[in-house]
């Protein structure tokens, strides 16, 4: 069974520009999260989403946005980036909704923002 | 507020050596209490996890971690570490109330020869 895949693995962007970044969870995963991990802050949940519907989001401003599709997969995007947004963005999926199941991570994109 | 302290930014330790990664959490709910592992230039890979039962709980390449819930801590042990456990190490904290996940900001566990 193929893994979480994530495109693209790198993107260099500058200041002011907008990005989208895909995910596509393993096939029969309905819930899709997404974080950014940075060196300072570490791991921080940006919003999880489970058929179709953001279930939870955590305290990213506005610019970051995200959406999933009836197949599952993903996109997040980020408007008017920033340098602070260089980071390693990092899709996981799993079966369900609830919080026991095990979280499958893709390799992560990661973004330069100059 | 909710928080996830890893003590140690990095532990260095000789091969074949016992280690101890430290996990420390505060929360005013029941959680759920994971340990992922990030190999360099690779996505996260679930360790191990506590979800109820038994407070020892074993993972996958030989580690297991402790559930205190008096002291709110999930301590991750290994009794004899490889080179190829290098790697960055990760506690995470999942809350019952609304299903949030906090992560530590990591160790990075190096291996010396």
């Amino acid at each position: 069974k193929a893994g979480v895949t994530q495109t693209p693995r790198y993107l260099i962007k500058t200041r002011g520009q907008q990005v989208t970044l895909s995910c596509s969870p393993i096939s029969g995963h309905r819930s899709v999260s997404w974080y950014q991990q940075t060196p300072g802050q570490g791991l921080q949940f940006l919003f999880e989403y489970f058929s179709e519907t953001q279930r939870n989001k955590g305290n990213f401003p506005g610019r970051f946005s995200g959406r999933q599709f009836s197949n599952s997969r993903s996109e997040m995007n980020v408007s008017t980036l920033e340098l602070g947004d260089s980071a390693l963005y990092l899709c996981a999926s799993s079966l369900g909704r609830r919080g026991l199941e095990e979280q499958f991570f893709g390799p992560g994109t990661r973004l330069t923002v100059l | 507020a909710q928080s996830v302290t890893q003590l140690d930014s990095q532990v260095p330790v000789f091969e074949e050596a016992p280690v101890e990664l430290r996990c420390n959490y505060s929360s005013s709910v029941s959680v759920y209490l994971f340990w992922y592992v990030q190999y360099p230039n690779q996505g996260l890979q679930l360790l191990l996890k506590y979800l109820s039962g038994s407070t020892l709980v074993k993972g996958i390449n030989g580690f297991e971690a402790e559930f205190n819930k008096s002291q709110t801590s999930f301590h991750l042990r290994k009794p004899s570490v490889h080179i190829s456990d290098t790697a960055e190490y990760f506690c995470a904290v999942r809350m019952n109330r609304d299903d949030k996940i906090i992560f530590g900001k990591g160790t990075r566990l190096h291996i010396l020869p």
